[in-house]
């Protein structure tokens, strides 16, 4: 299994701009998390789903962010519009139900908001 | 709500030697579980260890070892034989069992421990 897929890598955009992160967890796999890290807070929950399903998104900081998970292989994190203190690194994590054996996570976008 | 924290901002170790990193949680859960990540400069997040909460014996893998202490609600991660594939943030973190028809526990971290393995 190649793991958890993120994309992109790297993304710089302007203030303003709609950004969207792409995250593709590990088959079997049937809960997801979406994660932020920054030097400041550490590493902060936005929201997670099982089976496709969102279940908190207590964490999620303001309307303009926006979270689907349309299928079991593929999730989404959308901000529009995008604010400078967006930049962070941004984590996708799958696990199996109930994460008892801890959480795959992806290796991150790194979003830059200029 | 539950707490983790790691009081050691920054360690150093020289190659070849020990080093212990420490964390302390604070929550009223009975069953839980327990896990310490390591992120290196690639950022990429990689799980060491985990320790079930109900499980008295400590978690040992390889050259990482735990010495969890649930009355003290203290999770302390030792590094043997430190190399300097080593280096990384660390960091401990903690989620609680799933409730009979509750939601599940999300894994919530501490601040992180940066080591740094020496030659």
């Amino acid at each position: 299994d190649a793991g958890v897929i993120q994309s992109p890598r790297h993304e710089v955009t302007e203030m303003g701009q709609e950004v969207t992160l792409r995250c593709k967890p590990i088959s079997g796999h049937n809960s997801l998390f979406w994660y932020r890290q920054t030097m400041m807070r550490g590493l902060e929950l936005l929201i997670y789903f099982n089976n496709n399903v969102p279940i908190d998104d207590s964490g999620m900081p303001e309307d303009r962010f926006s979270a689907k998970m349309p299928n079991a292989s593929f999730s989404t994190l959308k901000i529009q519009p995008s604010e400078p203190r967006d930049s962070a690194v941004y984590f996708c994590a799958s696990s199996f139900y109930r994460g008892r054996y801890g959480y795959t996570f992806g290796s991150g976008t790194r979003l830059t908001v200029v | 709500a539950q707490t983790v924290t790691q009081s050691q901002p920054e360690m150093s170790v020289q190659e070849a030697e020990t080093v212990t990193l420490s964390c302390t949680y604070d929550t009223s859960e009975s069953n839980y579980y327990l896990f310490w990540y390591k992120q290196p400069p690639s950022r990429q997040m990689i799980l060491v260890i985990r320790q079930e909460a109900y499980k008295q014996q400590n978690a040992t893998e390889n050259r990482f070892s735990v010495n969890f202490q649930k009355a003290a609600k203290s999770f302390s991660l030792k590094i043997s034989d430190s190399q300097l594939g080593d280096t990384a943030m660390y960091f401990c973190a903690f989620m609680k069992e799933k409730d009979y028809g509750g939601s599940q526990g999300n894994l919530i971290f501490g601040k992180g421990t940066k080591l740094s393995v020496k030659p």
